[in-house]
């Protein structure tokens, strides 16, 4: 597609409910980033993955959260077990390659609220 | 562990006037990014700053990189209010790869 894409754009959770929020890269990319954006808050890295592998987990807040990628594409971060403080924007960007001299492309984000 | 931090966390300013956004980090790094998010709206790239010294412009945004101070600036000349946005600075951080964001600054022109 043209942009990153994600769906959905927003949720509404109910606290312990599992919810699945998927990415889309741009075409080609082989590098896909999921941030996390709160209320007031900078942008919070979560995991990084080059094709489907993910060298970096390390910002994954707790073993309820997971993300796969499948076919060097589709991305999908499940949060397990929902609480209230997962509320946030959960941001996914791609880049053609990984490393610091690409640019990143951002999707619009999933709006998550745990009720 | 990288720090970065940005001032103002937001600032008012008239159209017209000139204004300077800072970006300070912790470790050493010679990759820095400014990055725009208009409210609802995802990040849109800006500048991508690849070495010390390193300056670009685009339209009224300037910006540069200082590394030896580890300061980027992102100058905003005669502010116009579709400049209004959220401003963050990132910086690529070698030894984990990968980007650690500032906190924003809430830009608002005001007519």
């Amino acid at each position: 597609g043209a942009g990153v894409s994600q769906s959905p754009s927003n949720k509404v959770t109910e606290k312990g409910k599992d919810v699945e929020l998927r990415c889309d890269p741009i075409s080609g990319h082989t590098a896909l980033y999921w941030y996390r954006q709160s209320l007031g808050q900078g942008l919070e890295f979560l995991i990084y993955f080059q094709g489907n592998s993910a060298p970096d987990k390390s910002g994954l807040p707790s073993d309820r959260f997971s993300a796969e990628r499948t076919g060097g594409s589709v991305s999908t971060l499940t949060i397990q077990r929902t609480q209230q403080e997962d509320s946030a924007v959960y941001l996914c960007a791609s880049s053609l390659l990984p490393g610091p001299n690409e640019k990143l492309f951002f999707g619009s984000g999933t709006q998550l609220s745990v009720l | 562990e990288l720090k970065v931090e940005q001032n103002p966390l937001f600032l008012s300013m008239q159209e017209g006037k000139n204004y300077t956004i800072y970006c300070n980090y912790s470790t050493t790094s010679d990759r820095l990014y400014w990055y725009r998010q208009d409210p609802g709206k995802s990040l849109e790239s800006l500048f991508v700053l690849l070495s010390n010294g390193a300056v670009k412009q685009e339209g009224r945004l300037m910006a540069s990189l200082d590394t030896k101070a580890r300061l980027s600036t992102l100058h905003i000349t005669a502010a116009v209010h579709d400049l209004s946005a959220t401003y963050f600075c990132a910086v690529y951080n070698f030894g984990n790869e990968k980007l650690t964001f500032g906190t924003g600054t809430r830009l608002t022109i005001i007519p």
